[in-house]
C-alpha cells in the first residue's frame, strides 16, 4: 500500500550537533510537508517542499521527487529543537495526506 | 493574521456520551481537514470539508461526523463515545483542497479523554 516511512525513529544528540532526518514515500507526490510537533501537541509548519531545496535559518530541506525521498537537515541543534518531526505527503492515488510515524528528536544540553 | 483555532483545548467525557469539537480556519482558507492522533496509530485522516461539502473521508466509523459552515468554520461530532476515542484531534486549514499544491496549517488540537 501507499506508505510514508521516516527514519530514524529516535535520535538523541548533544546541543550543537547536526542531524539529518529522512522521509521515503512509495508513490509520486505533489505535496510534501515537514512539521515539528512540540510537547503540547501543536504541529508547526517547517517546510512545504514537494520538490527542490529550501532553507530557513538552521533548518533546510530537500525533496528529490524522482527518487521518492525528502531530507530535513537541522544544524547546530538547540534544546528547543526537541520534539517529534513528521513528514506528510499527498499522493494522487490516495487523495489525502499520508503521514510518517515521525522521528522523535531529543537534544541534550 | 490569526492562526487556526480549535476549541475546546481539553475535554473529558464519559463512555456513551457525544462530543462536538470546533475549528476556525485561517481567514480566507476554505478547506478544513480533521485528524486523530493516538500513540499507537499516529495521525489518521478523518475527513476534509471544502466550501461546506465533505470532499474526502478516512476509514472511521459513522459515529464520526462533521460539517462546515458558510464562514468555513467546521465542527466534528463523535457520538456514543468509546474509550478508544481518547486522542488528540487536530484540525488543519488550507486555502485550497489538500493535494492542490496548497500548504496545510494546524491548530493546537483538542485533547479528548473518554472515561
Amino acid at each position: 500500500g501507499i506508505q510514508v516511512e521516516q527514519s530514524p525513529p529516535d535520535l538523541i544528540l548533544q546541543e550543537g550537533a547536526n542531524s539529518t532526518l529522512r522521509c521515503n514515500f512509495s508513490d509520486s507526490v505533489n505535496n510534501l510537508q515537514w512539521f515539528h510537533q512540540n510537547p503540547w501537541g501543536q504541529l508547526i509548519n517547517l517546510f512545504y517542499i514537494p520538490s527542490g531545496t529550501k532553507q530557513n535559518g538552521r533548518l533546510s530541506a530537500t525533496t528529490v521527487a524522482t527518487e521518492r525521498y525528502s531530507l530535513l537537515y537541522i544544524s547546530s541543534s538547540q534544546t528547543t529543537d526537541s520534539g517529534v518531526y513528521f513528514c506528510a505527503a499527498f499522493m494522487d492515488s490516495n487523495y489525502q495526506l499520508i503521514w510518517g510515524a515521525g522521528t522523535k528528536l531529543i537534544i541534550k544540553p | 493574521k490569526a492562526g487556526v483555532t480549535q476549541t475546546p483545548r481539553y475535554l473529558i467525557k464519559t463512555r456513551g456520551q457525544q462530543v462536538t469539537l470546533s475549528c476556525s480556519p485561517i481567514s480566507g482558507h476554505r478547506s478544513v481537514s480533521w485528524y486523530q492522533q493516538t500513540p499507537g496509530q499516529g495521525l489518521q485522516f478523518l475527513f476534509e470539508y471544502f466550501s461546506e461539502t465533505q470532499r474526502n473521508k478516512g476509514n472511521f466509523p459513522g459515529r464520526f461526523s462533521g460539517r462546515q459552515f458558510s464562514n468555513s468554520r467546521s465542527e466534528m461530532n463523535v457520538s456514543t463515545l468509546e474509550l478508544g476515542d481518547s486522542a488528540l484531534y487536530l484540525c488543519a486549514s488550507s486555502w485550497g483542497l489538500t493535494g492542490g499544491r496548497t500548504e496545510a496549517f494546524f491548530g493546537q488540537g483538542t485533547r479528548l479523554t473518554v472515561v
